[in-house]
């Protein structure tokens, strides 16, 4: 079993609807949670990052990490065609270099 | 640059074949990494230079594989005797700090195709 799981989708959305992404994950040391967005034949980006448990707002997107249940989720409100991308949670510990561990990545389609 | 170059962009590679991927950081950044992305898949880390020192290469999958950063700027991923199961896109990333997990920035990557 892989470290973080992300439900691969696709999930298709019309466009204004609110967009619920989610990972799970398994190593407790995990203390940074980020989000990237992937737009096909382009490096990930990063979309937001959250330290430890909380939630953290930027405009449209909204991450929330609960880790007494190993839970993350990225919101997007009023979804927009150029949504469109795949979508990455990533997680690391914080103590000296840490690698990123990457779920699988959920294709996100917003149509007009 | 204003940005993590990576080149070629697309590399087609007989099997067998040894190839070379090339990465430019953005100026001053300190830390480097490169990752490997099989199609539907997330990025999954091969290897970690921090100036020139290569300090992890636990991701690497075999022998085959062999990064360098000489002087702590460009760097290069080579794999030697490719197979097809090397085809992947390979992204480089770089940081301006190692505790930071959440400032890397990425490269468009090199898509390898193996026939």
């Amino acid at each position: 079993q892989k470290e973080v799981e992300q439900d691969p989708g696709p999930l298709s959305v019309p466009e204004g609807a609110i967009v619920s992404l989610n990972c799970t994950y398994s190593n407790s040391a995990f203390q940074y949670f980020m989000w990237y967005r992937q737009y096909s034949r382009k490096g990930p980006e990063l979309l937001m990052y959250t330290y430890s448990s909380g939630n953290k707002e930027d405009g449209r997107f909204t991450a929330q990490v609960d880790k007494s249940s190993k839970y993350i989720s990225l919101f997007i409100r009023d979804s927009q065609p150029s949504d469109s991308a795949t979508y990455l949670c990533a997680m690391s510990g914080n103590t000296g270099f840490q690698k990123l561990v990457f779920g699988t990545g959920t294709r996100l389609l917003v149509s007009p | 640059g204003a940005g993590v170059s990576q080149s070629p962009r697309y590399k087609v590679a007989k099997r067998g074949q040894d190839v070379a991927l090339r990465c430019d950081p953005i100026s001053g950044h300190v830390s480097l990494f490169w990752y490997q992305q099989a199609l539907g898949q997330g990025p999954e880390f091969l290897t970690y230079f921090q100036n020139e020192a290569q300090l992890d290469k636990s991701g690497l999958p075999s022998d085959r594989f062999f990064a360098e950063r000489p002087e702590g700027s460009v760097s290069t991923l080579k794999i030697q005797r490719t197979q097809q199961e090397d085809s992947a896109v390979y992204l480089c990333a770089s940081s301006l700090a190692q505790n930071r997990p959440y400032g890397y920035t990425f490269g468009s990557g090199t898509r390898l195709t193996v026939v």
